[in-house]
Formats: structure tokens, sequence, C-alpha cells
């Protein structure tokens, strides 16, 4: 496809269960990025992926959140222990990098709704 | 401290009118970008701007870097316009910061 793509689109887990969502960005798309989108609220940022380095994990909110980009491009998200406040939608993003100085627009996929029971 | 603030949180509007979406953001910039997120839908990129000023359709985004705001006009809103508005800066690092959106609503 030409877009972004996330699967699953919905996963529900129990509480406790490890969960893996992946990201397949646009062919080419050098930067990867994952956020965490809480109901009614912007995204947030969780981490940055230049090719399969990743560059930014900043925003992880616990090391039960990680995050690997092996080959530079599929991106996989894997939360280990789920817990209920991990409810959220997460998003997966793309842009081609050209460097410093050089812009893209971001394209998003549609999202991963992970509702913790 | 939010690096980026949107304004207003939430607008309705009749169809036909002319809305803007306000967004002031505090860190240096590459890029400015507009999104628009529809309920349970995915975010489609609507402007990257950098300077200036950029029109789709009925959609306008002009950008003041000395003054570090950014506009999204509506013209002639259509309540197929109705959707959550997202402002988001790039900043010199390649790192994203997002606006909490503004949700809007136009009534036919």
């Amino acid at each position: 496809g030409a877009g972004v793509s996330q699967s699953p689109r919905y996963k529900v887990a129990k509480r406790g269960q490890d969960v893996a969502l992946r990201c397949d960005p646009i062919s080419g798309h050098v930067s990867l990025f994952w956020y965490q989108q809480a109901l009614g609220q912007g995204p947030e940022f969780l981490t940055y992926f230049q090719n399969e380095a990743q560059l930014d994990k900043s925003g992880l909110p616990s090391d039960r959140f990680f995050a690997e980009r092996p080959e530079g491009s599929v991106s996989t998200l894997k939360i280990q222990r789920t817990q209920q406040e991990d409810s959220a939608v997460y998003l997966c993003a793309s842009s081609f990098n050209t460097g410093t100085g050089g812009y893209s627009p971001l394209h998003f996929g549609n999202g991963t709704r992970l509702t913790v029971t | 401290k939010n690096e980026v603030e949107q304004s207003p949180q939430n607008l309705t509007a009749q169809e036909g009118e002319f809305i803007t979406i306000n967004c002031s953001y505090s860190v240096g910039i590459s890029a400015l970008h507009w999104l628009q997120q529809h309920p349970g839908g995915g975010i489609v990129s609507l402007f990257m701007l950098s300077s200036g000023k950029k029109k789709h359709g009925r959609l306008i985004a002009t950008i003041n870097i000395q003054e570090k705001h950014s506009s999204l006009h509506i013209t002639a809103s259509h309540p197929r316009d109705s959707a959550v508005y997202i402002c988001a800066v790039r900043d010199t690092g390649n790192q994203f910061y997002f606006g909490t959106g503004t949700s809007l609503t136009v009534i036919p």
C-alpha cells in the first residue's frame, strides 16, 4: 500500500499480558516515530528511529515499553506486563528525512487501539 | 509547560462560517504541521510549512516565525470538516511536539 500500515487495528489484552504492535512505514521513509494518544489528547512522543537506529527513546513511559526496527523498515512496539494505564491509541508515523534542513511531510498510520482489561 | 499550545480547545460553527484555529509554540522549529484527525480514524497531514502561507482548497495555513505562531483557516465550513485539528512542530533535532488539538463541530 501507499500509506503507513499498522496492525492490529484493535487489541484487547488482559492486564499482565505482553503485546506487540507493528508498523509498516512508507517504503524509503528513513524516520519512524511512535506516539501514544490518550482519549481526548494530542499524541505524545514515545520513540524515534532513523533507519534502524533508535535515536530517541525518551518518551517511553517505563522499561516495560520496548521498540525495535532491526532492518530499518518495519518497526515493532512491545509492551510487557500491560497495565490499564497503557490503554491508548498507539500511532506510528514516518517521514523522508533529507538530513539537516531537509523537510518532508509526516505520514501517520491509522493507529492501534489497545485496551487493557 | 507545553511546547505547543492550541486555541480554542473546542469550536462549534454553523455551516458556511469562516473558522480560525490558532497555534503557538515555544521551541525553534524546522517545520510546522497541521493535522486532521477524524473520530476513529487516522491522522492526515494537511499542511507542512516553514514560512508564509499555504492554501489547499478551502483550507489556508499561515505561519509567523518571528512570533512563533500559526493559524489554520477554513473558509465556507462544511459538516464534513468536523474533526480534531492538531498542530505539530518539528524542532531542529527532528523531535515532534503536538498540541492537544482543537475539536471542531460544524452544524448544518
